[in-house]
């Protein structure tokens, strides 16, 4: 079964220094692994998402994550956070093998929050 | 490009009563997902369709339901509202060749 954890509630840091958000998954094949941001009374804003290729992704708003398929994780990154950053942060997986489909696996989210 | 339109965006329904929500996907996505938030539950996926049809399907009961118009509207219906349906309810439309889902910005139901 394809599941995803992120092992943090919540993330602090102070503006101007890098985050992390951690993610690691499970499925039975190839992931395709997103990661979506949510603020209060709104909807998930795609930010970016590993298919194939690089390892490295890099996506909306200066965020990256970098995919690594020993340690299963997908975990999301900035270099210098910023107070504007503070939302809900959700990883999200979907096996290869199910297709091009709506259906991910979410995992519980993170609430990052930046301090000034 | 317009996005994912969702309507109502707040509303407010007694236990027992029926729902419908109704959702309009980026101009050119076939595909239509449907999610539950909770604070408890987090994100479930209740179903997708595609072409008018159903693809996909979640946890639900089959008070949960859906269809997919031929213009890729979709609406979900939840009927006899309890407690617990409660929630945020997110659609979502994607593209065939890049996969990733778009949101709306939700429809929240409370149930009294």
């Amino acid at each position: 079964a394809q599941s995803v954890a992120q092992p943090e509630d919540q993330v602090n840091v102070a503006e101007g220094n890098p985050l992390t958000v951690k993610c690691t998954y499970s499925v039975s094949g190839n992931p395709y692994l997103f990661w979506y941001v949510q603020y209060p009374n709104r909807g998930l804003q795609f930010l970016l998402k590993y298919i194939t290729g690089d390892n490295l992704v890099k996506g909306s708003y200066g965020f990256e994550a970098e995919f690594n398929k020993s340690q299963t994780s997908f975990h999301l990154k900035k270099p210098s956070a910023l107070v504007s950053d503070s939302a809900l942060y959700f990883c999200a997986v979907r096996d290869e093998g199910s297709g091009n489909t709506g259906k991910l696996i979410f995992g519980q989210g993170t609430t990052l929050q930046v301090k000034p | 490009k317009a996005g994912v339109t969702q309507t109502p965006r707040y509303l407010i329904k007694t236990r027992g009563q029926q729902v419908t929500l109704s959702c309009s996907p980026i101009s050119g996505h076939r595909s239509v997902s449907w999610y539950q938030q909770t604070p408890g539950q987090g994100l479930q996926f209740l179903f997708e369709y595609f072409s008018e049809t159903q693809r996909n399907k979640g946890n639900f009961p089959g008070r949960f339901s859906g269809r997919q118009f031929s213009n890729s509207r979709s609406e979900m219906n939840v009927s006899t509202l309890e407690l617990g349906d409660s929630a945020l309810y997110l659609c979502a439309s994607s593209a065939i060749k890049t996969g990733e889902l778009f949101f709306g910005e939700g429809s929240r139901l409370t149930v009294l």
